[in-house]
C-alpha cells in the first residue's frame, strides 16, 4: 500500500532564504507526483507535475526534483517570501488509477 | 483562468440528516473527484467519476455517499445519514483528460460540520 511522508513537519525561515521540502513514497511505481499549496480554509492550489519520467521541474522560484527508485521528491524554494507562507503537500498517482496519495504536508512559515 | 467552485463554502448539520455538496467543475473537463480531509490529517481519496459513472471508489465511500452529475455543469456529493465522524472539508477536482500529463484542479472546499 502506498505511503507518502512529507518531512519537516513544520518549518520557520526567516526572509530571503532557500529552503528544501522532502516528500518520500514507499512505492516508486508512480505515474506522476505533484506538488500543492494550501493556504488555510483554502482549497489546493496546483505547483508542480513531475511525470515518472522526468526528474525535475520549474516554475519561477519553485523547483521539484523527482528520483522515483529512491521513492523521494523535493520542492527548493528560493529567495523565500512571507506570501510563501502556506502548507505544501505532495500527492502521488499509482499506476493504473488517477487519484492522488497525499503526503501528511509541511507547514511552512516565512517570518519578515 | 477557469476554477472549480464549490458550495456552501460551510454546511452545518444535524447528525442523521442527508446533506449535499455542490461543485460546478471546469466546463471543458470529463473527470471529477471528490476528496475529503479531517482536520489534522491527510487529505483522502473518496471517489472518481467519469462518463457518469463512478470509475474508482475509497474504501470510505460507503453506501451512505452517492455522486451525481444532475446536468451538464454540476457535480454532486450527497451524505445520506451523516455521523459525527463526517464531519471534514470535502474538496471537488476535476481533470481535463485522463492522463498523466494533466494535472487535476481542486476547488475550497466545503468545510462540513456534524453536530
Amino acid at each position: 500500500k502506498q505511503e507518502v511522508t512529507q518531512i519537516p513537519a513544520a518549518l520557520s525561515v526567516p526572509e530571503g532564504e532557500n529552503l528544501v521540502l522532502n516528500c518520500s513514497f514507499t512505492d516508486s511505481a508512480i505515474y506522476n507526483l505533484q506538488w500543492f499549496r494550501q493556504d488555510p480554509g483554502k482549497g489546493l492550489t496546483s505547483l508542480l507535475l513531475i511525470q515518472s519520467s522526468q526528474r525535475e521541474q520549474t516554475s519561477g522560484r519553485l523547483n521539484a526534483s523527482l528520483d522515483k527508485s529512491s521513492g523521494r521528491s523535493t520542492l527548493y524554494i528560493a529567495a523565500s517570501q512571507p506570501g510563501d507562507s502556506a502548507t505544501y503537500l505532495c500527492a502521488v498517482t499509482p499506476p493504473g488509477t488517477y487519484k492522488y496519495i497525499f503526503g501528511t504536508g509541511t507547514r511552512l512559515k516565512v517570518l519578515a | 483562468e477557469p476554477e472549480v467552485t464549490q458550495t456552501p463554502s460551510h454546511q452545518v448539520t444535524q447528525m442523521g440528516q442527508e446533506v449535499i455538496l455542490r461543485c460546478v467543475p471546469i466546463s471543458n473537463h470529463l473527470y471529477f473527484y471528490w476528496y475529503r480531509q479531517i482536520l489534522g490529517q491527510k487529505v483522502e481519496f473518496l471517489v472518481s467519476f467519469y462518463n457518469n459513472e463512478i470509475s474508482e471508489k475509497s474504501e470510505i465511500f460507503d453506501d451512505q455517499f452517492s455522486v451525481e452529475r444532475p446536468d451538464g455543469s454540476n457535480f454532486t456529493l450527497k451524505i445520506r445519514s451523516t455521523k459525527l465522524e463526517d464531519s471534514a472539508m470535502y474538496f471537488c477536482a476535476s481533470r481535463f483528460m485522463e492522463q498523466g500529463n494533466q494535472p487535476q484542479h481542486f476547488g475550497d472546499g466545503t468545510r462540513l460540520s456534524i453536530l
